[in-house]
Parts: C-alpha cells; sequence; structure tokens
C-alpha cells in the first residue's frame, strides 16, 4: 500500500464552483501535513500547511482527520488560476516523507 | 533573494555517461533534498541532508550520489546513466524538517 494517496482527478469543474478532494495517508506516526501547487511543467509551490484544527486561507479550506488518516482541501468560487495538480505532502518525525501523486483541477469557463 | 536555483535546466546523456546536478540556496537552510517526479508517480526523495557535510538516503537512491560541501549547495550526481533515469529532477530546501519546502525550477534529464 502506498504511503499517500490521491485521487488522480481530473476534477473538471466551471468557474465559481466548489471542488474539494482528499488524501489519505497509512502512517498513523505522520506528523506534517501540507498542500502544494504544482502548475503544468513548473516547480510545486507550498498552498497551505494543514493543522489539526482545520484552516482557511481565503478560498482554501484544509482540514486534517486523524482517526481516518486523511487531508483535505476544499476550493470555494473557483477561478481560472486555480486549474492546477494538488499534491499532498505527509512527514514523520523519523526522517520519512511522502508525496502523493496529485489530483487535477481544471476550471473552465 | 533568487531562492533555490538548479543547473542544468536539460540534458540529454547517452547510456552509461556521467553528470552531476548542482542545487544552490540562499536563505540559509539547514536541510536539502533531491526529488525525482515521474509521470503518475508524484515526486519520490532520492536523497536528502540535515546539514552541511551530511547526506541520507531517501526513498529511491540506487544509482544516485549525493554531496553536500558547502551549505547552500547539494549535489546530484549520476555515476552511469541509464534510461530508467530520464525524469525531471527538483531540488528542494527547508530551514527545518517538517516544515515548508521551497523547489528550484527542476532539471529535465533524458537518457537514451
Amino acid at each position: 500500500r502506498k504511503e499517500v494517496e490521491q485521487d488522480p482527478g481530473p476534477f473538471n469543474v466551471p468557474e465559481g464552483a466548489t471542488v474539494a478532494f482528499n488524501c489519505t495517508y497509512s502512517n498513523s506516526a505522520s506528523q506534517s501535513f501540507f498542500w502544494y501547487r504544482q502548475d503544468c511543467r513548473k516547480e510545486p509551490k507550498l498552498l497551505m500547511s494543514v493543522y489539526s484544527s482545520g484552516n482557511e486561507d481565503g478560498r482554501f479550506t484544509a482540514q486534517l482527520n486523524r482517526a481516518s488518516q486523511y487531508i483535505s482541501l476544499l476550493i470555494r468560487d473557483s477561478k481560472l488560476s486555480d486549474s492546477a495538480t494538488y499534491l499532498c505532502v505527509v512527514t514523520r518525525n523519523d526522517y520519512k516523507l511522502s508525496f502523493g501523486a496529485g489530483t487535477t483541477v481544471t476550471v473552465r469557463a | 533573494n533568487a531562492g533555490v536555483t538548479q543547473t542544468p535546466k536539460f540534458r540529454v546523456l547517452k547510456t552509461g555517461q556521467s553528470m552531476t546536478l548542482l542545487c544552490a540556496q540562499d536563505m540559509n537552510h539547514e536541510y536539502m533534498y533531491w526529488y525525482r517526479q515521474d509521470p503518475g508517480m508524484g515526486l519520490r526523495l532520492i536523497h536528502y541532508s540535515v546539514g552541511e557535510g551530511t547526506t541520507a538516503k531517501g526513498e529511491v537512491p540506487d544509482g544516485y550520489n549525493v554531496s553536500r560541501l558547502k551549505k547552500q549547495n547539494f549535489l546530484l550526481g549520476l555515476e552511469s546513466a541509464a534510461p530508467s533515469q530520464t525524469s525531471v529532477y527538483f531540488c528542494a530546501s527547508s530551514i527545518d524538517w517538517g516544515e515548508t519546502q521551497y523547489f528550484g525550477p527542476g532539471t529535465r534529464l533524458l537518457v537514451l
């Protein structure tokens, strides 16, 4: 079983829509969680960290569910510029980290 | 403030050739990482470093070597390139383990 799994999508949504997707992780000792955004042929860039209590950054909301071992990302009021691949990252304190393969989101006009 | 830079941006090698990829960061970060990204597989950690003079193996270290002689530089070497090493290589750095990673623009490597 992979350490981190994501639904690859693609999620094809109209502008203004809400889209949400999850990232599941297999090791309960995982400590830090992040969402990165990667545009085509570019490097990943941090979108947001994921905190235990959940956190919001503008139109983006991240949640952590330790009991079910997944993190989620919700994008409200989608913009064309939100089209990208979203990568989740999970790290452990024993110097292990894993990236998900990414969820592709396409926002159409 | 350039952040993380990588050289070269693109390279074509023949099987058996060697090369070194250079990563440099100007953020005084202790931690540096080398990843490869292949279609459908996400980023996989090759090697990482927790500080100057240190290196450690990641998930897929075979066929690669690294060195961190200076804090700001992290070198990835391929001693004898194989077609299976065709990939996009990203370097990253962070202030600490489990903190935000800052990525370089990537190196596209094609091994024929």
